[in-house]
Protein backbone atom coordinates (compact mmCIF):
# COMPACT_ATOMS: atom_id res chain seq x y z
CA UNK A 1 0.00 0.00 0.00
CA UNK A 2 1.78 3.56 -0.95
CA UNK A 3 2.24 6.11 0.61
CA UNK A 4 3.55 9.14 2.60
CA UNK A 5 3.43 8.58 6.43
CA UNK A 6 4.41 11.47 8.74
CA UNK A 7 4.52 10.61 12.70
CA UNK A 8 3.50 11.86 15.29
CA UNK A 9 -0.05 12.74 14.23
CA UNK A 10 0.24 15.04 17.56
CA UNK A 11 3.31 16.37 19.26
CA UNK A 12 3.89 18.83 22.17
CA UNK A 13 6.59 20.45 22.33
CA UNK A 14 8.58 22.52 25.77
CA UNK A 15 10.35 26.18 24.52
CA UNK A 16 13.50 25.94 24.35
CA UNK A 17 13.64 22.42 22.77
CA UNK A 18 14.22 21.21 19.82
CA UNK A 19 11.87 18.21 17.88
CA UNK A 20 11.90 16.30 15.03
CA UNK A 21 8.94 15.47 12.81
CA UNK A 22 8.71 11.83 10.50
CA UNK A 23 8.26 11.47 6.82
CA UNK A 24 8.50 8.57 4.91
CA UNK A 25 7.03 7.72 1.57
CA UNK A 26 7.45 4.63 -0.60
CA UNK A 27 6.23 5.98 -3.70
CA UNK A 28 10.01 6.11 -5.10
CA UNK A 29 9.20 9.71 -5.48
CA UNK A 30 12.73 11.98 -6.04
CA UNK A 31 11.47 15.29 -4.90
CA UNK A 32 10.16 15.56 -0.90
CA UNK A 33 8.94 19.32 0.99
CA UNK A 34 7.75 20.04 4.01
CA UNK A 35 5.06 22.95 4.49
CA UNK A 36 3.85 24.64 7.32
CA UNK A 37 -0.27 25.48 7.55
CA UNK A 38 -1.35 28.05 9.16
CA UNK A 39 -5.14 29.65 9.41
CA UNK A 40 -5.99 32.40 6.90
CA UNK A 41 -2.39 31.97 5.20
CA UNK A 42 -2.29 28.68 3.33
CA UNK A 43 0.38 26.65 2.90
CA UNK A 44 4.31 28.17 2.84
CA UNK A 45 7.46 26.25 2.14
CA UNK A 46 9.81 25.40 4.28
CA UNK A 47 12.53 23.08 2.51
CA UNK A 48 12.13 21.01 -0.64
CA UNK A 49 14.84 18.19 -1.99
CA UNK A 50 15.00 16.75 -5.17
CA UNK A 51 17.60 14.10 -4.75
CA UNK A 52 19.30 12.57 -2.09
CA UNK A 53 21.93 14.36 0.24
CA UNK A 54 20.50 17.31 -1.19
CA UNK A 55 18.21 19.74 -0.27
CA UNK A 56 17.31 23.83 -0.97
CA UNK A 57 15.58 26.48 1.98
CA UNK A 58 11.70 26.95 0.80
CA UNK A 59 9.78 30.74 1.79
CA UNK A 60 10.47 30.21 5.44
CA UNK A 61 13.35 27.98 6.59
CA UNK A 62 14.74 30.00 9.53
CA UNK A 63 14.25 27.71 12.60
CA UNK A 64 14.15 24.61 10.79
CA UNK A 65 16.84 22.11 9.39
CA UNK A 66 16.39 18.96 7.45
CA UNK A 67 18.61 15.69 5.91
CA UNK A 68 17.89 13.60 3.25
CA UNK A 69 20.02 10.78 3.62
CA UNK A 70 17.90 8.03 1.98
CA UNK A 71 15.01 8.54 -0.41
CA UNK A 72 12.70 7.82 1.47
CA UNK A 73 13.15 9.57 4.19
CA UNK A 74 13.26 13.51 5.05
CA UNK A 75 12.93 14.49 8.52
CA UNK A 76 12.26 18.40 9.73
CA UNK A 77 13.47 19.33 12.85
CA UNK A 78 11.92 22.28 14.66
CA UNK A 79 14.90 23.87 16.56
CA UNK A 80 14.66 26.04 19.88
CA UNK A 81 15.55 29.42 17.02
CA UNK A 82 11.92 29.26 15.40
CA UNK A 83 9.85 32.03 17.76
CA UNK A 84 6.63 30.35 16.77
CA UNK A 85 6.62 27.09 15.98
CA UNK A 86 2.70 26.11 16.68
CA UNK A 87 1.26 24.79 13.71
CA UNK A 88 0.39 21.93 11.39
CA UNK A 89 2.67 20.42 9.08
CA UNK A 90 2.65 18.62 6.38
CA UNK A 91 5.09 16.65 4.18
CA UNK A 92 4.73 15.67 0.42
CA UNK A 93 6.62 14.02 -2.03
CA UNK A 94 6.36 14.11 -6.18
CA UNK A 95 7.84 13.43 -8.81
CA UNK A 96 10.28 15.72 -10.45
CA UNK A 97 8.52 15.02 -14.30
CA UNK A 98 7.16 18.18 -15.09
CA UNK A 99 3.13 18.77 -13.98
CA UNK A 100 2.77 15.41 -11.82
CA UNK A 101 1.00 16.28 -8.63
CA UNK A 102 2.58 16.14 -4.81
CA UNK A 103 1.30 13.12 -2.83
CA UNK A 104 0.92 14.57 1.07
CA UNK A 105 1.21 13.09 4.22
CA UNK A 106 -1.55 13.28 7.36
CA UNK A 107 0.33 15.98 8.76
CA UNK A 108 1.81 16.59 12.20
CA UNK A 109 0.11 19.13 14.99
CA UNK A 110 2.88 20.68 16.62
CA UNK A 111 2.07 22.94 19.81
CA UNK A 112 4.56 24.50 21.76
CA UNK A 113 3.55 23.81 25.62
CA UNK B 1 7.66 36.19 -8.45
CA UNK B 2 4.74 33.28 -8.67
CA UNK B 3 1.36 33.69 -6.64
CA UNK B 4 -1.91 32.59 -6.21
CA UNK B 5 -4.98 34.71 -5.22
CA UNK B 6 -8.55 32.50 -3.75
CA UNK B 7 -10.56 35.68 -3.65
CA UNK B 8 -12.89 34.00 -1.49
CA UNK B 9 -12.50 32.84 2.35
CA UNK B 10 -15.69 31.17 2.41
CA UNK B 11 -18.03 29.62 -0.24
CA UNK B 12 -21.68 28.89 1.08
CA UNK B 13 -23.65 26.91 -1.27
CA UNK B 14 -27.00 24.70 -0.85
CA UNK B 15 -27.04 21.01 -1.74
CA UNK B 16 -27.97 19.93 -5.49
CA UNK B 17 -26.81 23.65 -6.18
CA UNK B 18 -23.80 23.96 -8.73
CA UNK B 19 -20.28 25.87 -7.47
CA UNK B 20 -17.87 27.46 -7.75
CA UNK B 21 -14.62 28.17 -6.00
CA UNK B 22 -12.42 30.75 -7.36
CA UNK B 23 -8.82 31.42 -8.00
CA UNK B 24 -6.35 33.47 -10.16
CA UNK B 25 -2.66 33.43 -10.68
CA UNK B 26 0.24 35.16 -11.91
CA UNK B 27 3.77 33.18 -12.82
CA UNK B 28 6.09 33.69 -15.40
CA UNK B 29 6.02 31.24 -18.24
CA UNK B 30 3.61 28.52 -18.73
CA UNK B 31 1.63 27.87 -15.57
CA UNK B 32 1.27 24.27 -14.70
CA UNK B 33 -2.31 24.68 -12.33
CA UNK B 34 -3.28 22.57 -9.22
CA UNK B 35 -6.47 22.36 -7.00
CA UNK B 36 -6.19 20.19 -3.75
CA UNK B 37 -8.75 19.63 -1.13
CA UNK B 38 -8.04 18.92 2.93
CA UNK B 39 -10.62 17.61 5.57
CA UNK B 40 -10.21 18.48 9.24
CA UNK B 41 -6.94 17.92 10.77
CA UNK B 42 -5.75 15.68 7.44
CA UNK B 43 -3.19 16.27 4.83
CA UNK B 44 -3.88 17.37 1.20
CA UNK B 45 -5.72 15.59 -1.88
CA UNK B 46 -5.43 16.06 -5.35
CA UNK B 47 -8.43 17.09 -7.19
CA UNK B 48 -7.15 17.86 -10.79
CA UNK B 49 -5.01 19.68 -12.89
CA UNK B 50 -3.69 21.89 -16.08
CA UNK B 51 -0.79 21.01 -17.91
CA UNK B 52 -1.63 21.74 -21.61
CA UNK B 53 -4.28 21.08 -23.79
CA UNK B 54 -8.68 20.93 -23.11
CA UNK B 55 -9.10 24.12 -21.45
CA UNK B 56 -11.53 21.93 -19.25
CA UNK B 57 -10.23 19.56 -16.89
CA UNK B 58 -12.11 16.91 -15.06
CA UNK B 59 -11.19 15.04 -11.87
CA UNK B 60 -11.91 13.16 -8.64
CA UNK B 61 -15.46 13.42 -7.31
CA UNK B 62 -16.74 15.19 -10.15
CA UNK B 63 -15.44 18.08 -9.70
CA UNK B 64 -13.76 20.19 -12.90
CA UNK B 65 -12.00 22.94 -13.66
CA UNK B 66 -11.89 25.84 -16.41
CA UNK B 67 -8.16 27.60 -17.10
CA UNK B 68 -8.77 31.02 -18.75
CA UNK B 69 -5.12 32.41 -19.67
CA UNK B 70 -6.22 35.66 -20.70
CA UNK B 71 -8.33 35.97 -17.43
CA UNK B 72 -5.02 34.04 -15.63
CA UNK B 73 -8.00 32.13 -14.06
CA UNK B 74 -7.67 28.21 -12.90
CA UNK B 75 -11.75 27.87 -11.43
CA UNK B 76 -12.88 25.01 -9.65
CA UNK B 77 -15.92 23.58 -10.35
CA UNK B 78 -19.08 20.95 -9.98
CA UNK B 79 -22.43 20.89 -11.44
CA UNK B 80 -24.60 19.96 -8.13
CA UNK B 81 -22.78 20.19 -5.13
CA UNK B 82 -23.23 17.48 -2.00
CA UNK B 83 -22.91 18.02 1.90
CA UNK B 84 -20.04 15.85 1.90
CA UNK B 85 -18.21 18.45 -0.25
CA UNK B 86 -18.24 20.42 2.68
CA UNK B 87 -14.03 20.93 2.94
CA UNK B 88 -11.00 23.07 2.73
CA UNK B 89 -10.16 23.81 -1.44
CA UNK B 90 -6.50 24.86 -2.34
CA UNK B 91 -5.18 26.01 -5.49
CA UNK B 92 -1.67 25.53 -6.45
CA UNK B 93 0.33 26.70 -9.12
CA UNK B 94 3.95 25.14 -10.44
CA UNK B 95 5.73 27.42 -12.72
CA UNK B 96 6.76 25.82 -16.03
CA UNK B 97 6.45 22.25 -14.01
CA UNK B 98 9.18 22.81 -11.42
CA UNK B 99 7.74 20.95 -8.33
CA UNK B 100 7.54 23.97 -5.97
CA UNK B 101 4.26 24.67 -5.84
CA UNK B 102 2.86 27.56 -4.81
CA UNK B 103 -0.54 27.96 -2.67
CA UNK B 104 -3.08 29.93 -2.45
CA UNK B 105 -4.63 30.59 0.86
CA UNK B 106 -7.31 28.41 0.78
CA UNK B 107 -11.70 28.63 0.43
CA UNK B 108 -14.04 26.97 2.75
CA UNK B 109 -16.50 25.34 1.15
CA UNK B 110 -19.73 25.11 3.15
CA UNK B 111 -22.52 23.00 1.32
CA UNK B 112 -25.91 22.99 3.37
CA UNK B 113 -28.62 20.52 3.34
Amino acid sequence: DGGITQSPKYLFRKEGQNVTLSCEQNLNHDAMYWYRQDPGQGLRLIYYSQIVNDFQKGDIAEGYSVSREKKESFPLTVTSAQKNPTAFYLCASSSTVGGTEAFFGQGTRLTVV
Amino acid sequence: AQSVAQPEDQVNVAEGNPLTVKCTYSVSGNPYLFWYVQYPNRGLQFLLKYITGDNLVKGSYGFEAEFNKSQTSFHLKKPSALVSDSALYFCAVSPNGFQKLVFGTGTRLLVSP
